[in-house]
């Protein structure tokens, strides 16, 4: 299996700023993807991290909100930028390798 | 992870007895669907999928049915045990452009299991 590494596991951040999630694979997976879960709610899918292009964002989430860098196979990056307490949720990145996707732990924001 | 599954539909089951767990999908050209669980504070993992040319997959324990007339997937566990409480998903697999594909998640169904 693959094993992907999240940071920060949690913050709490202020109204207003921006926060960069890292993502780590263990292996060189062909797509990675960010989800959103609010809390008590299931996974929403933000965007496909493209390795080399711009992401592809889902409808109702945008490059300005939530640029998302892919630098190589293995890394990915989501910003979650000019943060309000709508934004307080877990975001998790998820990469598929061998035909199927796994998960990170998650990045839980609070944003007060 | 303590908010996971907070407003989600509960499912309560006595240790030992069968569990089903439903999820109605939505897209009739999804090919591929998979069932995850997740505890606690942690990423959802895979438990079980199914092609759509199939209408039942068996694992350990566990058997997902498919009825793709009216779009519906179901789990069943056998003889639950508290390590199965967790909440649970359903994604459906929808094709991109190029190839790719990306998954779609349910609305989740919270397991708990009491002795």
């Amino acid at each position: 299996s693959a094993v992907i590494s999240q940071k920060p596991s949690r913050d709490i951040c202020q109204r207003g700023t921006s926060l960069t999630i890292q993502c780590q694979v263990d292996s060189q997976v062909t797509m990675m993807f960010w989800y959103r879960q609010q809390p008590g709610q299931s996974l929403t899918l933000i965007a496909t991290a493209n390795q080399g292009s711009e992401a592809t964002y889902e409808s109702g989430f945008v490059i300005d909100k939530f640029p998302i860098s892919r630098p190589n196979l293995t890394f990915s990056t989501l910003t979650v930028s000019n943060m309000s307490p709508e934004d307080s949720s877990i975001y998790l990145c998820s990469g598929r390798w061998t035909g199927e996707l796994f998960f990170g732990e998650g990045s839980r924001l609070t944003v007060l | 992870g303590e908010s996971v599954g907070l407003h989600l539909p509960t499912l309560s089951v006595q240790e030992g007895d069968n569990s089903i767990i439903n999820c109605a999908y939505s897209n009739s050209a999804s090919d591929y669907f998979i069932w995850y669980k997740q505890e606690s504070g942690k990423g959802p993992q895979f438990i079980i999928d199914i092609r759509s040319n199939m209408d039942k997959r068996q694992g350990q324990r566990v058997t997902v049915l498919l009825n793709k007339t009216v779009k519906h997937l179901s789990l069943q566990i056998a003889a639950t045990q508290p390590g199965d409480s967790a909440v649970y998903f359903c994604a459906e697999n929808t094709a991109l452009s190029g190839g790719y594909n990306k998954l779609i998640f349910g609305a989740g169904t919270r397991l708990a299991v009491h002795p």
